[in-house]
């Protein structure tokens, strides 16, 4: 059973260009979260879905940023005309449904830099 | 709001020794979970043990285990026989049942496992 996967691992735009990042939970999963981690810093919960429908988006900055996770495909985290405070890693984690739901596995992370 | 506070920013232990990491949360939910997470060089984060706020009992996992004082909202980690590999950043994470499934993480231990 392949692990949470997130693509690109790195990503390097310049400021006002879009980054999209991709996440592709385990199999069975259900559930997906975004956190974000700045330099030095813990992770931050970003934003909760589950397929088609947007959960919890309450650690979403009000503008520029988006998540989807569509009845196909990835879940993806997009980020419109990134600035430089945008550089981050960008973790995705899953969970499965029902009682093991608590439990997130992370993907390897997406560093973005934003020159 | 929930808090999840880690007061040790480093901390050092030799190879075989015996190491604490401390952890103390607040909320005033009386249903929760608690983690702890570990982030090595690769960046990758990876669970370590998770704790039922209803169990009396403290997890443990091989040389890793827990000591949870619910009345002091203490959560700790003890890494027994330390390893080299152990060398990484230390998460402790926090989630209400009752709301989405978000983690709260603190602001992490750096530990470094010497020879």
């Amino acid at each position: 059973n392949a692990g949470v996967m997130q693509n690109p691992r790195h990503l390097v735009r310049r400021r006002g260009q879009e980054a999209r990042l991709r996440c592709s939970p385990m199999k069975g999963h259900s559930h997906v979260y975004w956190y974000r981690q700045l330099p030095e810093e813990g992770l931050k919960f970003m934003v909760y879905l589950q397929k088609e429908n947007i959960i919890d988006e309450s650690g979403m900055p009000k503008e520029r940023f988006s998540a989807e996770f569509p009845k196909e495909g990835p879940s993806i985290l997009r980020i419109q005309q990134v600035v430089r405070g945008d550089s981050a890693a960008y973790f995705c984690a899953s969970s499965p449904p029902g009682t093991q739901q608590e439990t997130q596995y992370f993907g390897p992370g997406t560093r973005l830099l934003v020159l | 709001a929930q808090t999840v506070t880690q007061s040790q920013p480093e901390m050092s232990v030799q190879e075989a020794e015996t190491v604490t990491l401390s952890c103390t949360y607040d909320t005033s939910e009386n249903n929760y979970y608690l983690f702890w997470y570990k982030q090595p060089p690769s960046r990758q984060m990876i669970l370590v043990i998770r704790q039922e706020a209803y169990k009396q009992q403290n997890a443990t996992e091989n040389r890793f285990s827990v000591n949870f004082q619910k009345a002091a909202k203490s959560f700790s980690l003890k890494i027994s026989d330390s390893q080299l590999g152990d060398t990484a950043m230390y998460f402790c994470a926090f989630m209400n049942t009752g709301t989405a499934s978000k983690l709260t993480f603190g602001t992490g231990t750096r530990l470094q496992v010497t020879l």
